[in-house]
């Protein structure tokens, strides 16, 4: 069965850099996730889209931002990047046919050097 | 203020040692419970969904029930490829947040 798909697994960036993360749902789901996930932490959410559109938000910063599309994949985009950004960045995915369980995906790491 | 807490944080049991896990919850009206299982560096697992109190699931192993405070993840017998990070999720009425616990990592020693 097709799981969620994120983009790249891993990633180095600089401080002050810019680094753009992709996930593709699972197909037919209609909510898209953002958790981010430090070192023997649990996740914390970021921010939720149901159909596109904005439906919550977590404990996002205000360098970060995202969006989900036409095609309900989603990036998530994180400008002026700091050493505390390093992290493993889930995307999520679930529609009310999968009985709202949220799926994650593998995840992305993210070194900020 | 919805919470969920995770006890124990950590737990060693040798091989064929059955216990338990505890997940005990406060959320403005519960929508379901997740347990999740999480290996380093990866994603969490789906296990299991518990919707409405006394609910049981099992799989293999393991065996998910949940009352209207707290759900358990009773794991019998358990085998080395059971260690990992053990994860419960609530999530509240509105159904647009999961809120986690902090996890049981679990270590079976052979």
């Amino acid at each position: 069965a097709a799981g969620v798909i994120q983009s790249p697994r891993h990633l180095i960036k600089e401080k002050r850099e810019t680094a753009t993360l992709k996930c593709y749902p699972i197909p037919r789901h209609d909510t898209v996730y953002w958790y981010q996930q430090g070192p023997g932490q649990d996740p914390q959410f970021l921010i939720s889209f149901y159909e596109k559109m904005q439906s919550d938000k977590g404990s996002i910063p205000d360098r970060f931002s995202a969006q989900q599309f036409s095609d309900y994949h989603s990036e998530l985009n994180m400008s002026s990047l700091e050493l505390g950004d390093s992290a493993l960045y889930f995307c999520a995915s679930s529609s009310v046919i999968s009985g709202n369980t949220i799926y994650f995906g593998e995840g992305s790491w993210l070194t900020v050097v | 203020e919805d919470q969920v807490t995770q006890s124990p944080e950590a737990l060693r049991l040798q091989e064929g040692e059955s216990s338990s896990l505890n997940c005990s919850y406060t959320v403005s009206g519960l929508r379901g419970l997740f347990w999740y299982r999480q290996d380093p560096g990866k994603g969490p697992e789906f296990l299991f969904t518990l919707y409405s109190a006394g609910e049981e699931k099992e799989k293999e192993r393991l065996k998910a029930t949940l009352t209207k405070k707290e759900s358990f993840l009773h794991i019998t017998a358990p085998k080395p490829e059971d260690s990992a990070t053990y994860l419960c999720a609530v999530q509240d009425a509105t159904g647009n947040q999961f809120y986690f616990g902090t996890g049981t990592s679990l270590t079976v020693i052979p």
